[in-house]
């Protein structure tokens, strides 16, 4: 079936450095979808990415989506404490069929 | 605005007890409504999807079961617990007329004794 691989799994970095978490599709897809899960949480919605090599900005955060549709990207430039949590993608092969979750990057920083 | 409530917070059940896990959503109507399940604060694992009241589809075949009574509610059951029932479920919603994006509620930890 339908993966959503994301990697790393986990990443430790020192507060102001940079951090990127990576995810593929097996097949192309309709759209990706970004969410955080703060530590104890709930996943929060971050951005959805529809166009082939879209890129989005939220303020610190970038996300990108790969020309094939298949990959895409989050970068986050000079990370915060209050960037701590899980980082998931979620694609959908169709608009309006269930999400198809990765695995989640788990972001530690340390001031 | 739209809110999407989860109860109980947490659950302490021992093996082979029954389980009642209910999700309402508040300020829309008609919605898609999804139970997740997140073991060991890892991915999460689509259980069940619904896209009206009564309709059901099931993704992964388990001890579990849901059903959508009415509209806005979503409840997950089991008739006999297991301990790798354990986790984190998460009940979701989303619009089914535009946007894709889901909206998580708070959640439930579960633990089987």
């Amino acid at each position: 079936g339908q993966q959503v691989m994301q990697i790393p799994q986990y990443q430790h970095v020192q507060e102001g450095e940079d951090f990127t978490t990576y995810c593929n599709s097996s097949t192309t897809l309709s759209n990706i979808q970004w969410y955080k899960q703060r530590p104890g949480g709930h996943p929060v919605f971050l951005i959805q990415l529809v166009k082939s090599g879209e890129v989005k900005k939220q303020k610190r955060l970038t996300f990108q989506f790969g020309e094939a549709k298949k990959n895409s990207s989050l970068h986050i430039t000079a990370t915060q404490t209050t960037d701590v949590g899980t980082y998931f993608c979620a694609g959908q092969r169709q608009a309006g069929t269930a999400l198809i979750f990765g695995k989640g990057t788990t972001l530690s920083v340390s001031s | 605005s739209q809110t999407i409530h989860q109860w109980p917070a947490t659950l302490v059940q021992p093996v082979g007890s029954p389980l009642s896990l209910e999700c309402t959503v508040e300020g829309t109507s008609n919605p898609n409504l999804y139970w997740y399940r997140q073991a060991a604060g890892r991915g999460l694992q689509l259980l069940f999807y619904s896209v009206g009241i009564g309709q059901i589809s099931s993704e992964v075949p388990q001890n579990l079961s849901a059903s959508r009574p009415q509209d806005r509610q979503f409840i997950l059951s089991s008739k006999k617990l297991l301990l790798s029932d354990s986790g984190f479920y998460l009940c979701a919603w989303r619009r089914n007329d535009r946007g894709d994006e889901q909206y998580f509620g708070p959640g439930t930890r579960l633990t089987v004794t």
